[in-house]
């Protein structure tokens, strides 16, 4: 069963600092592996979507990278805004099917 | 363009009721996806609907669970006799096509069960 973690689970920055968000899984026969953003009492906002074949997605301040072989992906957000502020999730969908596995994501809290 | 909508927003129940959560997906997705997240427990499969074919019940955590999808767009997820570990925030997605598309979520149905 793919087990996917994210580390840290909360993370507090002043403004303007640069992100480092973590996800790791079990499992590295996967399809591709989603960021989601969740703001409180919304649903979730896909981020970015990296196939298995790509090293990496860049979207505006955000990038995220993957590494399969080690199970790693890690999401960059550079010069952070309080707008930031959310939950921040990873998913894994196997390769075998499309039922995304999903990590407890870190929440995020940029100061102003 | 619209996005997947689902409702209620919010429900309260008593223990031993019947709830409907309904979703409608965004226009032309094939394929629809419920899943629950609860505290502690983070988010969680349910049920897959992929056209016309038979919809992948795997994740539904009991039989007091069921989902339909009619003429292929909007869904209902019924739960049976509730229980208050039914009390969850129900997610449902849609997706153009199936594997490895991205998934683009409702803003869910908060479920409380007294």
């Amino acid at each position: 069963k793919q087990e996917v973690t994210q580390i840290p689970a909360a993370l507090s920055v002043p403004e303007g600092e640069n992100l480092v968000l973590n996800c790791s899984f079990t499992d590295s026969a996967i399809y591709n592996l989603q960021w989601f953003r969740q703001d409180p009492g919304k649903g979730l906002t896909s981020l970015l979507l990296i196939q298995s074949s790509q090293r990496e997605q860049t979207s505006g301040r955000l990038n995220a990278s993957l590494d399969k072989s080690s199970g790693r992906s890690t999401l960059y957000i550079a010069a952070s805004q309080p707008g930031d502020s959310a939950t921040y999730l990873c998913a894994v969908t196997p390769a075998v099917n499309y039922k995304l596995s999903f990590g407890a994501g870190t929440t995020v809290t940029v100061r102003a | 363009g619209a996005g997947v909508s689902q409702s209620p927003s919010n429900k309260v129940t008593e223990k031993g009721k019947d709830v409907e959560l309904r979703c409608d997906p965004i226009s032309g997705h094939t394929a629809l996806y419920w899943y629950r997240q609860s505290l502690g427990q983070g988010l969680e499969f349910l049920i897959y609907f992929q056209g016309n074919s038979a919809p992948d019940k795997s994740g539904l955590p009991s039989d007091r669970f069921s989902a339909e999808r009619t003429g292929g767009s909007v869904s209902t997820l019924t739960i049976q006799r509730t229980q208050q570990e039914d009390s969850a925030v129900y997610l449902c997605a849609s997706s153009f096509g199936a594997a490895g598309e991205t998934q683009y979520f409702g803003p869910g149905t908060r479920l409380l069960v007294l």
